[in-house]
C-alpha cells in the first residue's frame, strides 16, 4: 500500500503570506496526485490534479509541483477564504484504491 | 456534468449495520471508479474501498476488510456501501467520490452516520 505523509500538521499564517504544504509518497507515483481543500460541514474541493494543474475555477494563486514522491501546494498570498484544512491524494494505485495524506490545518496567525 | 446524491442521515446501534447509497448523474457513470471515504468527527479522510461498476468488483482498505461491502446497481447508477458490526468510533460522515479522473472530481454530499446506543 501506498503511504502518504504531509507536513506541516498545522500552520500558523497571516493574510498575505507564502505558505507551503509538502506530501511525501511512500513510492513512486509518478505525478498522480490531487490536493483538496476542506472546510468544516462541507466535502473536500480539488485544488490542484496531476501534481501541477488547476482546475477551472481555482485561483491562480494555488499552485503544485512535484513528481515522483515528493510534492509541494504553494498557496503564495494567502487570502481569508483560504483559511481551510488541506490533503493530498495519490491515484497511482490500480482504481477504486486511493491513499489520503493526513492533511494540514492552516489557521489565521 | 456529473451529481452524486447520497441517502440521508442514520443513527444506528451498535453491532447493527448501516448501508448508504450514492446515485450517480452524468456522463458514463459505470465506467469509472466510485470510492467512499469517510471522516470521523475532528479527523482527516479515510479512504474505506470503492467499486467500477461496469467491472462489479470492489476493493477494499485493509482496516476494513470483513466489515465493509461495496456494490454497484448499473441500472439505476447506484453504488451502495454496508458497514456491519458498527462501533461508536465508526461516528463519521460518509462520502462517495469519483476521484481518478484528473479534473473531473466528484463527491457527494456526504451522510451522516452516529452509532448511538
Amino acid at each position: 500500500d501506498i503511504q502518504m505523509t504531509q507536513s506541516p500538521s498545522s500552520l500558523s499564517a497571516s493574510v498575505g503570506d507564502r505558505v507551503t504544504i509538502s506530501c511525501r509518497a511512500s513510492q513512486s507515483i509518478s505525478i498522480y496526485l490531487n490536493w483538496y481543500q476542506q472546510k468544516p460541514g462541507k466535502a473536500p474541493k480539488l485544488l490542484i490534479y496531476a501534481a501541477s494543474n488547476l482546475p477551472s475555477g481555482v485561483p491562480s494563486r494555488f499552485s503544485g509541483s512535484g513528481s515522483g514522491t515528493d510534492f509541494t501546494l504553494t498557496i503564495s498570498s494567502l487570502q481569508p477564504e483560504d483559511f481551510a484544512t488541506y490533503y493530498c491524494q495519490q491515484s497511482y494505485s490500480l482504481p477504486p484504491e486511493i491513499t489520503f495524506g493526513q492533511g494540514t490545518r492552516l489557521d489565521i496567525k | 456534468q456529473v451529481q452524486l446524491v447520497q441517502s440521508g442521515a442514520e443513527v444506528k446501534k451498535p453491532g447493527s449495520s448501516v448501508k448508504v447509497s450514492c446515485k450517480g448523474s452524468g456522463d458514463s457513470f459505470s465506467k469509472f471508479a466510485i470510492t467512499w471515504v469517510r471522516q470521523a468527527p475532528g479527523q482527516g479522510l479515510e479512504w474505506m474501498g470503492g467499486i467500477i461498476p461496469v467491472l462489479s468488483t470492489p476493493t477494499y482498505a485493509h482496516d476494513f476488510q470483513g466489515r465493509v461491502s461495496i456494490t454497484a446497481d448499473e441500472s439505476t447508477s447506484t453504488v451502495y456501501m454496508e458497514l456491519s458490526s458498527l462501533r461508536f468510533e465508526d461516528t463519521a460522515v460518509y462520502y462517495c467520490a469519483r476521484v481518478t479522473d484528473g479534473e473531473r472530481n466528484y463527491w457527494g454530499q456526504g451522510t451522516l452516520v452516529t452509532v448511538s446506543s
